[in-house]
């Protein structure tokens, strides 16, 4: 069963606009993280944003928020105030497994393509 | 240098070379990675090295060899790749403790 899926292959936004990224995850481990990456044109993965599943309140990094909803598993990534530099493929994905194991094994999502538009 | 790079940026083989992709990490972190990226296909994890012993190998064929020398440095030894293996290969980086992993910039390979 896919364990991350983030329905959205694709989004416009206008610049300057606020935007939400869909995710949705899939586990039956108490203890988890869920991140955002985001990966230009040029292909490096830049981690923007963590929430793990135990924190209380919604993860927030600058113009990036993750609203995270527990109950129905969904960990959706707000950019606020798009900028043309924001266009890229952006991922969602989910470490299971207590916090400080050996290995950080993640689970990536397919990916949202964002398009900001001036 | 800072974060994490990868050499070299763009790599075309034939079937029948033999080449590496070199990772070295300037963070101070004790486990890399190496994924696989192909088109239209999630992130695909394929080797874990924690200190510098591998952890993990997510199944991957043979012509595929890592080696982690210590715990700055990641290499994937390639041979006899086909031509499916093209893909962009990114190293990444995280300290033991602490969730984050850190990415690479990635080596778009084509096997011809």
């Amino acid at each position: 069963a896919q364990k991350i899926t983030q329905t959205q292959p694709g989004m416009f936004v206008q610049e300057k606009e606020a935007v939400t990224l869909d995710c949705t995850y899939d586990t039956s481990d108490p203890s988890y993280g869920l991140f955002w990456y985001k990966q230009p044109s040029s292909g490096e993965m830049i981690f923007l944003i963590y929430q793990g599943s135990y924190d209380q309140q919604n993860a927030t990094e600058g113009r990036y928020s993750l609203n995270f909803q527990k109950a129905r598993k969904s960990a959706n990534l707000v950019i606020s105030a798009s900028q043309l530099g924001d266009s890229a493929m952006y991922f969602c994905a989910m470490r299971e497994g207590r916090y400080g194991g050996a290995t950080n094994k993640l689970i990536f999502g397919t990916g949202t393509l964002l398009a900001v538009q001036p | 240098e800072t974060g994490v790079t990868q050499t070299p940026r763009h790599l075309v083989m034939g079937m029948t070379n033999k080449k590496s992709l070199k990772c070295e990490q300037h963070l101070g972190h004790n486990a890399m990675y190496w994924y696989k990226q192909s088109a239209k296909k999630p992130l695909e994890l394929m080797f874990v090295y924690n200190f510098k012993e591998q952890t993990e190998n997510n199944s991957v064929p043979s012509r595929f060899s890592p080696e982690c020398p210590n715990s700055s440095h990641l290499f994937l030894h390639l041979h006899t790749l086909q031509p499916e293996d093209s893909a962009l290969y990114l190293c990444a980086s995280s300290q033991e403790r602490t969730d984050t992993q850190y990415f690479g910039p990635g080596t778009r390979l084509t096997v011809l």
